[in-house]
């Protein structure tokens, strides 16, 4: 089974500064299909998920250009050039290149 | 517009079976592959099975067994069969359609 590692598990962060999390998984995520199948979730709170980031660095439809995801293979991160206050939540990357698909354990975004 | 609509959540006792149903709307539940994720109380998401187009399903080591993912293609609906339920099933399950749309959930407590 595919392990998913978060760093940071939380992140306080002031307003318009930057903030990055980082994803790793236990075997590599590239399909034979070409894609790789790593997804960025935001939970708000009393919220379902909501997709952010797909396939590694495709942003779904209505997510600010602010999010942004990058890496490859094992190795992935999400950015978030300029954090506003509607960003606070959990924060959590996914794998699905295979059964059992698994999360990440989440990070806590919060502002100072 | 893509809507999934859980149900069939409630408080039982350990021991007991419970079927969640989930109401599609927007497009097919055959056409994406379906998944349940569940989410307990304070903790973060936990996979729990999915469906694929073709039929194919797959569950969690922790419901293998006692779970059954389901679809009824007429009705639109996923389903997700639990039995013998335990207290560490509690949690908020939701559905989703594919990797991008997902129900508001339905609380299971096991107690």
């Amino acid at each position: 089974d595919i392990v998913m590692t978060q760093t940071p598990l939380s992140l306080s962060v002031t307003p318009g500064q930057p903030a990055s999390i980082s994803c790793k998984s236990s075997q590599s995520l590239l399909h034979s299909d070409g894609k790789t199948y790593l997804y960025w979730y935001l939970q708000k709170p009393g919220q379902p998920p909501q997709l952010l980031i797909y396939e590694v660095s495709n942003r779904f439809s209505g997510v600010p250009d602010r999010f942004s995801g990058s890496g490859s293979g094992t190795d992935f991160t999400l950015k978030i050039s300029r954090v506003e206050a509607e960003d606070v939540g959990v924060y959590y990357c996914m794998q699905s290149i295979q059964p059992p698909y698994s999360f990440g354990q989440g990070t806590k975004l919060e502002i100072k | 517009e893509v809507q999934l609509v859980e149900s069939g959540g409630g408080l039982v006792q350990p021991g007991w079976s419970l079927r969640l149903s989930c109401a599609a709307s927007g497009f097919t539940v055959s056409s994406k592959y379906m998944s349940w994720v569940r989410q307990a109380p304070g903790k973060g998401l936990e996979w729990v099975s999915v469906i694929h187009s073709g039929g194919s399903t797959y569950y969690a080591d922790s419901v293998k067994g006692r779970f059954t993912i389901s679809r009824d293609n007429s009705k639109n609906t996923l389903y997700l069969q639990m039995n013998s339920l335990r207290a560490e099933d509690t949690a908020v399950y939701y559905c989703a359609r594919g990797s991008s749309s997902w129900g508001q959930g339905t609380l299971v407590t096991v107690s």
